[in-house]
């Protein structure tokens, strides 16, 4: 059973135009989710998180929403652009703790 | 921040054979945690690792096929037992964030691609 899903395995987006990456989660006892991005032969590197007592996270051009009552966030990033092409991961944990659950992933591709 | 080394890079090992990969963590951290990310599938928690205790597992996978030594705060091995094709994939290190601001972010080593023929 897949706690964590992003049901997107891929996404084309303009250059300088949005790109909105989702994830959907059904333990509603996660309470701090994470992004990653991961390039290939690359480790997963970490982008932008949000706690379940935000709704809204901002970090430069990267912003993560999070809608607990449909158990959904949502990575903004705008304006897209060539380097942000790669797969993205969502994760989740509860409890304060380090164990995270992560999605399948998506892969952005930015054209220009 | 956390700088994290893993060794090999990448394998190409026989079936039935044995591979240990290392992680050599810059800073001393108290868990260090072992993922797998199979093709086309998510990174998978493997188990965590805290020195001075045994490896604690999750659910489908076993001390005996993926043996983990945590000898000190900036070291762990991860042991792939007996290797069959469905262990293909990428094992990948990771810490906790080693700071004092407990941010909940986990660092990645750069992974080790696994190939069992």
């Amino acid at each position: 059973d897949q706690q964590v899903k992003q049901n997107s395995p891929s996404l084309s987006v303009q250059e300088g135009r949005i790109s909105i990456l989702n994830c959907d989660y059904t333990n509603s006892m996660f309470d701090y989710f994470l992004w990653y991005k991961k390039y290939p032969a690359e480790g997963p590197t970490f982008l932008i998180s949000i706690s379940s007592i935000k709704d809204k996270n901002e970090d430069g051009r990267f912003t993560v929403f999070l809608n607990k009552s449909a158990k959904h966030l949502s990575l903004h990033i705008v304006p897209s652009q060539p380097g942000d092409s790669a797969v993205y991961f969502c994760a989740a944990s509860d409890g304060g703790t380090y164990k995270y659950i992560f999605g399948t992933g998506t892969r952005l591709k930015v054209l220009a | 921040s956390a700088v994290i080394s893993q060794k090999p890079s990448r394998d190409i090992c026989q079936r039935g054979t044995s591979l240990t990969i290392q992680c050599q963590v810059d800073s001393q951290v108290t868990m260090m945690f072992w993922y797998r990310q199979q093709p086309g599938q998510s990174l998978t928690l493997i188990a965590t690792a805290n020195q001075g205790s045994e490896a604690t597992y999750e659910s489908g996978f076993v001390i005996d096929k993926f043996p983990i030594s945590r000898p000190n705060l900036t070291f762990s091995t991860l042991t792939v037992s007996n290797m069959s094709p469905e262990d293909s994939s990428i094992y990948l290190c990771s810490v906790e964030d080693p700071g004092d601001a407990n941010t909940g972010e986990l660092f990645f080593g750069e992974g080790s691609r696994l190939t069992v023929l």
